[in-house]
């Protein structure tokens, strides 16, 4: 048990579609990341949240975007879905007090467009 | 080039039995942090062990040990006495850089090793 939540778990969206996914971060961790994991590879970053601020980004079109509201929770943004946009979404929080900023995932949120 | 090598993509073990997974990786930065995760097929990924590069001694935690040779470059996960639930996807990723408060970095993953476990 991770502490990271995130939803929905799964989800099926058409192209051109938006779509929103959540993530409610571990007590006391104040960092938030959002990575995208294609089937048979290994996850990859999107961007970085602190303080209600993007202070990271992967290489990733700007119609993807996100946002992180005071509780450090945060949301993960994709406009005008691509059906290579179909992945595992994972959300990662760190926080002081751990060995290197230890970071944990939560579950992820399975997006599938079609 | 790739920044993490995970040469072997699918691994079988005897229940009971120890394996080690490779791990090589590449960077240019004197500061940078080595972790281990585990992906069911579930999704979730599961953190196992961190190794920091300053960091004198081999991390451990529990059945999980990581064999860090900083002059080779790389950062071996050995599991001990493999159990059935051990049979998952293993990632070995890095963050490079100083590590601060509000810069959890991004991880640079590999793809991956698909352990199996036999009973």
């Amino acid at each position: 048990e991770t502490g990271v939540t995130q939803s929905p778990t799964h989800l099926i969206k058409t192209r051109g579609q938006q779509v929103t996914l959540r993530c409610s971060s571990q007590s006391g961790h104040n960092t938030v990341s959002w990575y995208q994991q294609a089937l048979g590879q290994g996850p990859q970053f999107i961007f970085q949240y602190y303080r209600e601020e993007e202070n990271g980004r992967g290489n990733f079109p700007p119609r993807f975007s996100g946002l992180q509201f005071p509780n450090y929770s945060s949301e993960l943004n994709v406009n005008a879905l691509e059906l290579d946009d179909s992945a595992l979404y994972l959300c990662a929080s760190s926080g002081r007090g751990t060995p290197g900023n230890t970071i944990y995932f939560g579950e992820g949120s399975w997006l599938t467009v079609v | 080039a790739q920044k993490i090598t995970q040469t072997q993509p699918g691994m079988f073990v005897q229940e009971k039995e120890a394996v080690t997974l490779d791990c090589t990786y590449d960077t240019s930065d004197p500061s940078y942090g080595l972790f281990w995760y585990k992906q069911p097929s579930s999704g979730e990924m599961i953190f196992l062990i961190y190794q920091g590069s300053y960091d004198q001694q081999n991390a451990t935690e529990g059945r999980y040990s990581l064999n860090f040779q900083k002059a080779r470059k790389s950062a071996n996960l050995v599991i001990s006495a493999s159990q059935l639930g051990d049979s998952a996807m293993y990632f070995c990723a890095m963050r490079e850089g100083p590590f601060y408060g509000g810069s959890q970095g991004n991880l640079i993953f590999g793809k991956g090793t698909k352990l199996s476990v036999k009973p």
